[in-house]
């Protein structure tokens, strides 16, 4: 069984740019799960995406977009990247009818300079 | 809002012995879920151990286990005979029970093993 993947590991942007993050699913999984950590902190909800659509989102400004394909992997979309953007970006998926546990990916390092 | 609150920010343990990481949390809701997550520095949050808040007796993972007091809002995190693979940080997580569940998490212990 594969867990949750995530692509890329590191990516360095500058302030302005427009950045994709990809999350693919463990196996069996529906629902997935976005999540910002900031260094020293614990990780913040951005959305959740169940079945192709938005099921839940954090305090987070609308340039933060997704999308969920019918493989029920998942992309992140940061647009007009800004320094405080600088982070690592969890995704999380979770099995049908037991969406509260949640399974995460390695993460990817946002850096924007 | 519900909050989660892990006032170590970091905690060391001679290996083999015993270590308990504390959490609160606020929240208005009766039912939920708690969980204790793992973030070694591979970066990958690990879950360790999940307990129903409906369910009284504390969960038991191997070495890791909880004390749950519901009244109290208290989660704590005890790990025995711990070893150096158990460095990492600690993460105390909650979720409502709902078809949208988002982890709300507190802002992690330290936890440093001594050989």
């Amino acid at each position: 069984e594969t867990g949750v993947t995530q692509s890329p590991t590191h990516l360095i942007k500058t302030r302005g740019q427009q950045v994709t993050l990809r999350c693919s699913s463990q196996s069996g999984h529906n629902t997935v799960s976005w999540y910002q950590q900031a260094l020293g902190q614990g990780p913040q909800f951005i959305f959740q995406y169940y079945r192709e659509e938005e099921n839940g989102r954090g305090n987070f400004p609308p340039r933060f977009s997704g999308l969920q394909f019918p493989n029920y992997s998942s992309e992140l979309n940061v647009n007009a990247l800004e320094l405080d953007d600088s982070a690592l970006y969890l995704c999380a998926s979770s099995f049908p009818g037991s969406q509260e546990t949640q399974y995460f990916g390695p993460g990817t390092r946002l850096l924007v300079l | 809002a519900q909050t989660v609150t892990q006032s170590q920010p970091e905690m060391s343990v001679q290996e083999a012995e015993t270590v308990t990481l504390s959490c609160t949390y606020d929240t208005s809701e009766s039912d939920y879920y708690l969980f204790w997550y793992k973030q070694p520095p591979s970066r990958q949050m690990i879950l360790v151990i999940r307990q129903e808040a409906y369910k009284q007796q504390n969960a038991t993972e191997n070495r890791f286990s909880v004390n749950f007091q519901k009244a109290a809002k208290s989660f704590s995190l005890k790990i025995s005979d711990s070893q150096l693979g158990d460095a990492a940080m600690y993460f105390c997580a909650y979720s409502v029970i709902s078809g949208n569940t988002p982890l709300v998490f507190g802002k992690g212990t330290r936890l440093s093993v001594i050989a």
